[in-house]
């Protein structure tokens, strides 16, 4: 059974730019969750999309949105790119109500 | 809102000895789940342990078991016979059970070194 992907791994972006990061679940999973990790903040929840509706949150700013589609897959979207945006990405999948994986993450560089 | 502290930002440990990591949690909610994730060098977020809070019975996966004190709102990882291989950041987890929803709430990590 494949894992949770994320694509791209490895990403470079300058300031003011836009980025779409991707991340299809495992297979039968509904829920997809997507969290951002840098040194200083931790792990932090953007948000979560089950049967392509946004049911949770995190406090960020409107300038990160996501989407999900009809086959569970999710696109990340950041837009006017800031320094402080550079992070590891992970997107995580799971059934309702049990616990998630993660894909590999997408790590974003901001210059 | 839930937050969840690991009071250990680093621990090593020698090789095949026994290691537990803290964790403390705060929530008013009675009906959630609590994770361990470790993170090796590789980055890959890898679930170690669950426990659902209305299970007394402290969970077990070889050589991971917990520690789940509910009223405490302590949930501390012991690892048995620690190998080389256990060498990552490991976090502890919160998880409302909701309808919908798999909003995980982190802690900062604890790094743990295995030594040889």
């Amino acid at each position: 059974k494949a894992g949770v992907t994320q694509t791209p791994r490895y990403l470079i972006k300058t300031r003011g730019q836009q980025v779409t990061l991707s991340c299809s679940p495992i297979s039968g999973h509904r829920s997809v969750s997507w969290y951002q990790q840098t040194p200083g903040q931790g792990l932090q929840f953007l948000f979560e999309y089950f049967s392509e509706t946004q049911r949770n949150k995190g406090n960020f700013p409107g300038r990160f949105s996501g989407r999900q589609f009809s086959n569970s897959r999710s696109e990340m979207n950041v837009s006017t790119l800031e320094l402080g945006d550079s992070a590891l990405y992970l997107c995580a999948s799971a059934r309702v109500g049990t616990e998630a994986f993660f894909g590999q993450g997408t790590r974003l560089t901001v210059v | 809102a839930q937050t969840v502290t690991q009071s250990q930002p680093e621990m090593s440990v020698q090789e095949a000895e026994t290691v537990t990591l803290s964790c403390t949690y705060d929530t008013s909610e009675n009906n959630y789940y609590l994770f361990w994730y470790k993170q090796p060098p590789s980055r890959q977020m890898i679930l170690v342990i669950r426990q659902e809070a209305y299970k007394q019975q402290n969970a077990t996966e070889n050589r991971f078991s917990v520690n789940f004190q509910k009223a405490a709102k302590s949930f501390s990882l012991k690892i048995s016979d620690s190998q080389l291989g256990d060498t990552a950041m490991y976090f502890c987890a919160f998880m409302k059970r909701m309808e919908y929803g798999n909003k995980l709430v982190f802690g900062a990590g604890t790094i743990l070194r295995v030594k040889s």
